[in-house]
């Protein structure tokens, strides 16, 4: 167990929708990262934010948005939800940044 | 269209072989590198870290090299076992103007696949 927390584990929702993936980081950790595994694009980096601050964006769509509360837990918004959006969404979480990344089990979400 | 899943790289041994696992990375300001083992239905699992101003790390029967000229990386296990078994990837990470930020970038992954 990393003590990376993620809910809910499996998500399924039609084209068009809008879901929260939801992440509690480790104790103590102050950095969390939003990161997307599909089939055909791998592990892909999507966002980063340090102690409630945005501090790193990789390819992440318009259509996606995230936050980082003052308790330190952060939820990713996925909208407009299409199918090529299907993958595994897994939340990081770190000390600080360029430190040891722990990883939750992830969130599988399937759009029909 | 039809999408094309990721042809992962795969290494088959016998059980108590040692293993070694390969990966090139691209971005030659990367100072941080991890590697991670993914088991199916689990998120990445972390396994040992090297930062760039060493060649050669050890932990528990892992060992992680970095050739940092020709950007290589590698890890080793020793006598691997069935419970290694898994998807391992490197991934890399560039501290930008001193102050890290955690963006890591990932390789593709290779497929070990241990027989008893």
């Amino acid at each position: 167990d990393s003590g990376v927390t993620q809910t809910p584990k499996h998500l399924i929702t039609a084209t068009g929708q809008r879901v929260t993936l939801r992440c509690s980081p480790r104790s103590g950790d102050l950095s969390v990262y939003w990161y997307q595994q599909s089939l055909d694009q791998g592990l892909q980096f999507l966002i980063q934010y340090y102690n409630g601050e945005e501090r790193a964006k990789g390819n992440i769509l318009e259509r996606f948005s995230a936050q980082q509360f003052p308790d330190l837990h952060s939820e990713l918004n996925l909208s407009s939800l299409e199918l090529g959006d299907s993958a595994l969404y897994f939340c990081a979480s770190s000390f600080g940044g360029g430190t040891e990344a722990f990883f939750g089990q992830g969130t599988r979400l399937t759009v029909v | 269209g039809e999408s094309v899943g990721l042809h992962l790289p795969t290494l088959s041994v016998q059980e108590g072989d040692n293993s070694i696992i390969n990966c090139a990375y691209s971005n030659s300001a990367s100072d941080y590198f991890i590697w991670y083992k993914q088991e199916s239905g689990k998120g990445p699992q972390f396994i040992i870290d090297i930062r760039s101003n060493m060649d050669k790390r050890q932990g528990q029967r892992v060992t992680v090299l970095l050739n940092k000229t020709v950007k290589h990386l590698s890890l080793q296990i020793a006598a691997t076992q069935p419970g290694d078994s898994a998807v391992y990837f490197c991934a890399e990470n560039e501290s930008a103007g001193g102050t890290s930020y955690g963006k890591l970038t990932f390789g593709q992954g290779t497929i070990l696949t241990v027989h008893p």
